[in-house]
């Protein structure tokens, strides 16, 4: 099973809003609505954000959003803060019932 | 409290093994599957096993089939990984994780280092 493709990086500065993409096939992210999202900090367990596409776990800011359009699976983030700063990763349930997590993306607020 | 608490990490030789527990606390162990979840130094996150709440249902990586087995103790609320056959490639931070829904991992540990090498 292959990891999920996000991008290596992005950026973006304080107040803004931006999408992180999670590429996967229709055995993974096409034919199940259990998409998630983590953020992790260095040095720091992951953090649950995201969960079955579009929900997010109590406490989570409402800032943070998730989507899913065919293979594809999106986290949005708006009005960017500085301790979003972190790696994200999405990961799905996939046919063979196992996870698959994506290879990770590094926010870098400006 | 939810805590996730890993032990058994620590330096080991190729083809060597290693046994990691993760002692659970705060909930009804016993009513939630749980995973293992490893990140090589630098790296991303890999998913390597998950188990049911009764042990019915276990899964695994393709890249440990064969080699890890998971398994738990709902008396003791701990989750373990027997590791065997090590490769320098296992060598990562693994983390024990509650399963909230369905793959979804809303209570992670602080993670135990194994390293892999002569």
């Amino acid at each position: 099973q292959s990891a999920l493709t996000q991008p290596a990086s992005v950026s973006g500065s304080p107040g803004q809003s931006f999408t992180i993409s999670c590429t996967g096939t229709s055995s993974d992210i096409g034919g199940y609505n259990y998409v998630s999202w983590y953020q992790q900090h260095p040095g720091k367990a992951p953090k649950l954000i995201i969960y079955e596409v579009t929900n997010r776990p109590s406490g989570v800011p409402h800032r943070f959003f998730g989507s899913k359009s065919g293979n594809t699976a999106s986290l949005t983030i708006s009005g960017l803060q500085a301790e979003d700063e972190a790696d994200y990763y999405c990961a799905s349930f996939t046919s063979s019932n196992i996870l698959v997590f994506g290879g990770g993306t590094k926010l870098t607020v400006l | 409290e939810v805590q996730l608490v890993e032990s058994g990490g620590g330096l080991v030789k190729p083809g060597g093994s290693l046994r990691l527990s993760c002692a659970a606390s705060g909930f009804t162990f016993s009513s939630y599957s749980m995973n293992w979840v490893r990140q090589a130094p630098g790296k991303g996150l890999e998913w390597v096993s998950s188990i049911s709440s009764d042990s019915n249902y276990i899964y695994y990586a393709n890249s440990v089939k064969g080699r890890f087995t998971i398994s738990r103790d709902n008396a003791k609320n701990s989750l373990f990984l027997q590791m065997n056959s090590l490769r320098a490639e296992d060598t990562a931070v693994y983390f024990c994780a509650r399963e909230a829904y369905n793959y979804d991992f809303d209570y992670w540990g602080q993670g135990t280092l194994v390293t892999v090498s002569s």
